[in-house]
C-alpha cells in the first residue's frame, strides 16, 4: 500500500514561513492535496493538484511536489494558521491515502 | 451555499450495526462524488469509503471492506453508512464529504462529523 509520510510537528515563530513536507515514493507522478484541521473543526481543503487553491484561501498557502516530496509552504505565518496540516493523494492500488498528519505550532 | 449534516452516530456495542446519513444541500448531488473520512480520538484521518454520483463503482479501504456499505439516495440528495460487525477500533468522528467533481477528486466541502463509539 502506498505510504505517505509527515513530520509530527513543525514550529515557527510569527511572521516567518512554515514549510510542511510530505514524502512518498514518487509522490511527484501524483497530484497531491493539502488540508488544514483546526482543534475540534472539520479539515478544509488548502490546495489541490499540487499548487491550486480554492476560492477563499490566501496566497500565503502554497504547494509544491517534486520526486518523492510535496511540500506545502505557509508565508507570514500567524497564530491563526496552527493547526493540523494532512496531505493526501490518490493512489490506484491504496485508493485515498492522507499523511499522518503535522501539528504547526506558531511560537 | 454547500451543507453537508452528518447524522446517526453514538453509541454502539462490539459485533453490532448503525446507519450514519449524510444529508445535502447546496449543489447538484448526483453530479457528485461523495465520501466518508473518520478520525480516531487524537489520531489522524483515514479514508472509509467513497461512491460515485450514480452510486455505482463504490470503492473501501482495507479496514472496513466486507463490514460497511456505503450508499446513496439522489432523490432524498442523502449519503449513507451502513456499518455492521463494528469494533473498538471503529470509535472515531465519522464526516462526510463532497468531492470537487468526478472521482477521483479531493474534498471541498465537510460536514462537522458524527461520533461513533464502539464499546461494551
Amino acid at each position: 500500500s502506498y505510504v505517505l509520510s509527515q513530520p509530527p510537528s513543525v514550529s515557527v515563530a510569527p511572521g516567518q514561513t512554515a514549510r510542511i513536507s510530505c514524502g512518498g515514493n514518487n509522490i511527484g507522478t501524483k497530484r497531491v492535496h493539502w488540508y488544514q484541521q483546526k482543534a475540534g473543526q472539520a479539515p478544509v481543503l488548502l490546495v489541490y493538484d499540487n499548487h491550486n487553491r480554492p476560492s477563499g484561501i490566501p496566497d500565503r498557502f502554497s504547494g509544491s511536489n517534486s520526486g518523492n516530496t510535496a511540500t506545502l509552504t505557509i508565508t507570514r505565518v500567524g497564530a491563526g494558521d496552527e493547526a493540523d496540516y494532512y496531505c493526501q493523494v490518490w493512489d490506484t492500488d491504496s485508493d485515498w491515502v492522507f499523511g499522518g498528519g503535522t501539528k504547526l505550532t506558531v511560537l | 451555499e454547500v451543507r453537508l449534516l452528518e447524522s446517526g452516530g453514538g453509541l454502539v456495542q462490539p459485533g453490532g450495526s448503525l446507519r450514519l446519513s449524510c444529508a445535502a444541500s447546496g449543489f447538484t448531488f448526483s453530479s457528485c462524488a461523495m465520501t466518508w473520512v473518520r478520525q480516531a480520538p487524537g489520531k489522524g484521518l483515514e479514508w472509509v469509503s467513497a461512491i460515485s454520483g450514480s452510486g455505482f463503482s463504490p470503492y473501501y479501504a482495507d479496514s472496513v471492506k466486507g463490514r460497511f456499505t456505503i450508499s446513496r439516495d439522489n432523490f432524498r440528495n442523502t449519503l449513507y453508512l451502513q456499518m455492521d460487525s463494528l469494533r473498538p477500533d471503529d470509535t472515531a468522528i465519522y464526516f462526510c464529504a463532497k468531492e470537487v467533481a468526478g472521482d477521483p477528486s479531493p474534498f471541498d466541502y465537510w460536514g462537522q462529523g458524527t461520533l461513533v463509539t464502539v464499546s461494551s
